[in-house]
């Protein structure tokens, strides 16, 4: 059983593209988690989300910030129009159902703008 | 809301000293708690967690975790370090309702040989 894989490791963007994070979880975990992870601050929580549904997106930024996880395929996080202030590593995590269930993380994507 | 504080930012230790990390959650109803783990240029791995149960809490690599209720707290020992204990900790926790973990800053432990 494969971990929870994220890709790109890592990716330069310059000021005003868009930047897409694929986040694919571990076989049989339909709920995957987005965090950002800045030095000193720790991990911020960003989404939550189950197969085709957003259950808690407190933490995402009102604009240029959106995430998905279709019925198939990865989860997406998507940054259009990034800014020097969104780089940062980004975690995905994934779990099983069950209100219980531990989450398994991803290696990150380290996303760097330029 | 939920909340999670770890009071140690930076933690120098030599090695075969013991560990202790504090962690305190800001949540009334029923809590799950853990510790992760970050070892440099590494995702996080879960070192152990909380459900209920034995108040005591075992993980991986010797280290143990004890909740107490009326403290609030989940703080992370090992009674003696190593060199490759050198990571970053993570004191996380969720409620039963389901809801996203939500972390700690994180402490930064340096054990030095």
């Amino acid at each position: 059983n494969a971990g929870v894989m994220q890709n790109p490791r890592h990716l330069v963007r310059r000021r005003g593209q868009e930047a897409r994070l694929r986040c694919s979880p571990m076989k049989g975990h339909s709920h995957v988690y987005w965090y950002r992870q800045l030095p000193e601050e720790g991990l911020k929580f960003m989404v939550y989300l189950q197969k085709e549904n957003i259950i808690d997106e407190s933490g995402m930024p009102k604009e240029r910030f959106s995430a998905e996880f279709p019925k198939e395929g990865p989860s997406i996080l998507r940054i259009q129009q990034v800014v020097r202030g969104d780089s940062a590593a980004y975690f995905c995590a994934s779990s099983p159902p069950g209100l219980s269930a531990e989450a398994f993380f991803g290696q990150g994507t380290r996303l760097t703008v330029v | 809301a939920q909340s999670v504080s770890q009071h140690n930012h930076h933690v120098i230790l030599s090695e075969a000293a013991s560990l202790e990390l504090g962690c305190n959650y800001s949540y009334g109803g029923t809590v799950n708690l853990f510790w992760y783990v970050q070892y440099p240029g590494q995702h996080l791995q879960l070192l152990l967690k909380y459900f209920s149960g034995d108040p005591l809490v075992k993980g991986i690599k010797g280290f143990e975790a004890e909740f107490i209720k009326s403290k609030f707290s989940f703080n992370l020992r090992k009674p003696s370090v190593q060199w490759s204990d050198t990571a970053e900790y993570f004191c996380a926790s969720s409620n039963q309702a389901g809801t996203a973990l939500i972390f700690g800053k994180g402490t930064t432990l340096s054990v030095s040989s």
